[in-house]
């Protein structure tokens, strides 16, 4: 069975800040991996979507890495801003559905 | 594109009654997802519909959940009878296909409450 891991539970930190959100997950016969946000009370947003041919992604100051031999993906947030306060969400997609991480809860501090 | 649509945003309702949740997909995403959000035990995967079709319905938890797919812009997720350990946040999510690498399109989510 499939189970996804992410670390740490939360973070804190103070505007400006470079951080690294992990994501670990257990099967790597993988379609792809995908990064989502979620605020309070909404539903998920994709930020990144990693295919298993690739290494990483990048989008504005976003970027995904993905190691699949060692079950591993990083999400990187450079120069953090307030707004980007919210949980990021990992999620394998293996045999066409997707198994979720419980996610990281950001607090970005201005 | 309006994006996934999700009915009702909220349901309140008492112990044993019926709850039906309803989604819309995206024209043209080929997979239906729905899932359940709790703090205790995260994002599950109820079942999954591609074509119409129930895929995979192994994450459904007991017989009082169904979940039907009538045609490609509509699916229903009933709950009968409710109980308020089914109180949680419902999401409908589409997509293309993971094989096609499509990214995972989410809803706004129903928030059922069943005291």
């Amino acid at each position: 069975k499939q189970e996804v891991t992410q670390i740490p539970a939360a973070l804190s930190v103070p505007e400006g800040e470079n951080l690294v959100l992990n994501c670990s997950f257990t099967d790597s016969a993988i379609y792809n991996l995908q990064w989502f946000r979620q605020d309070p009370g909404k539903g998920l947003t994709s930020l990144l979507l990693i295919q298993s041919s690739q290494r990483e992604q990048t989008s504005g100051r976003l970027n995904a890495s993905l190691d699949k031999s060692s079950g591993r993906s990083t999400l990187y947030i450079a120069a953090s801003q307030p707004g980007d306060s919210a949980t990021y969400l990992c999620a394998n997609s293996g045999t066409y559905k997707y198994i979720f991480g419980t996610g990281t809860r950001l607090k970005v501090l201005a | 594109d309006a994006g996934v649509i999700q009915s009702p945003r909220h349901e309140v309702t008492e112990m044993g009654q019926e709850v039906t949740l309803r989604c819309k997909p995206i024209s043209g995403h080929d997979y239906l997802f729905w899932y359940r959000q709790t703090m205790m035990r995260g994002l599950e995967l109820l079942i999954y519909f591609n074509n119409n079709v129930p895929i995979d319905d192994s994450g459904m938890p007991e017989d009082r959940f169904s979940a039907k797919m009538p045609n490609a812009s509509f699916s229903t997720l009933k709950i009968q009878p409710s109980e308020p350990r089914d109180s949680a946040v419902y999401f409908c999510a589409s997509s293309r296909g993971a094989e096609y690498n499509s990214p995972l399109h989410f809803g706004n989510g129903t928030r059922l409450t069943v005291t």
